[in-house]
């Protein structure tokens, strides 16, 4: 059973526009979650992260919303460069994971920014 | 270097075949995780290492063992593999026990067994 869920496999969207990625999770015991950025033969790349003690956390371009009512949380880009095109993963963790971060993936959303 | 490296990159290799796969960090980071990323699924955990000790072994088959010999190395060692062991074996290191939870990957290797 997915724990986090990433539900649209693609988005395309225009440069200039807004991209909203967004995530699901099941597990209420989350309390952190991650976004990362991975482009072709390359590794995860860290992006942004949200505590559950807040529903918005911004970097520039890109900010996260969490809604932990709804279990839901959502990237947002924007303006969207063609640069942004990659795969996106949303990851989540628990507490009492042990001194590591042990990190749940979802299945990851192609973003394609077109120019 | 800089960040986690990961070789070889890319690896072909038979069934009754035995080689290993290697990971550095250079963040100065105490725990490290190999990941499988198989297509269309989630990364996966498969082992943890936290001080060099294994801390989580998340019922990965006896084919692949893994070595830690310290902070910085992680090897994965495999032996008589399935074809649908074929996949992007990621590294990552964290620093555990800070409260962070942002784990920094190497760039992969592809493993194609035949």
């Amino acid at each position: 059973d997915q724990q986090v869920k990433q539900n649209s496999p693609s988005l395309s969207v225009q440069e200039g526009r807004i991209s909203i990625l967004n995530c699901d999770y099941t597990n209420s015991m989350f309390d952190y979650f991650l976004w990362y950025k991975k482009y072709p033969a390359e590794g995860p790349t860290f992006l942004i992260s949200i505590s559950s003690i807040k529903d918005k956390n911004e970097d520039g371009r890109f900010t996260v919303f969490l809604n932990k009512s709804a279990k839901h949380l959502s990237l947002h880009i924007v303006p969207s460069q063609p640069g942004d095109s990659a795969v996106y993963f949303c990851a989540a963790s628990a507490p009492g994971a042990g001194a590591n971060s042990k990190l749940t993936f979802g299945k990851g959303i192609t973003l394609s920014v077109r120019p | 270097e800089t960040g986690v490296t990961q070789t070889p990159r890319h690896l072909v290799m038979g069934m009754t075949n035995k080689k290993s796969l290697k990971c550095e960090q250079h963040l100065g980071h105490n725990a490290m995780y190999w990941y499988k990323q198989s297509a269309k699924k989630p990364l996966e955990l498969m082992f943890v290492y936290n001080f060099k000790e294994q801390t989580e072994n998340n019922s990965v088959p006896s084919r692949f063992s893994p070595e830690c010999p310290n902070s910085s190395h992680l090897f994965l060692h495999l032996h008589t593999l399935q074809p649908e062991d074929s996949a992007l074996y990621l590294c990552a290191s964290s620093q555990a026990g800070t409260g962070g939870h942002e784990q920094y990957f190497g760039p992969g290797t592809r493993l194609t067994v035949t």
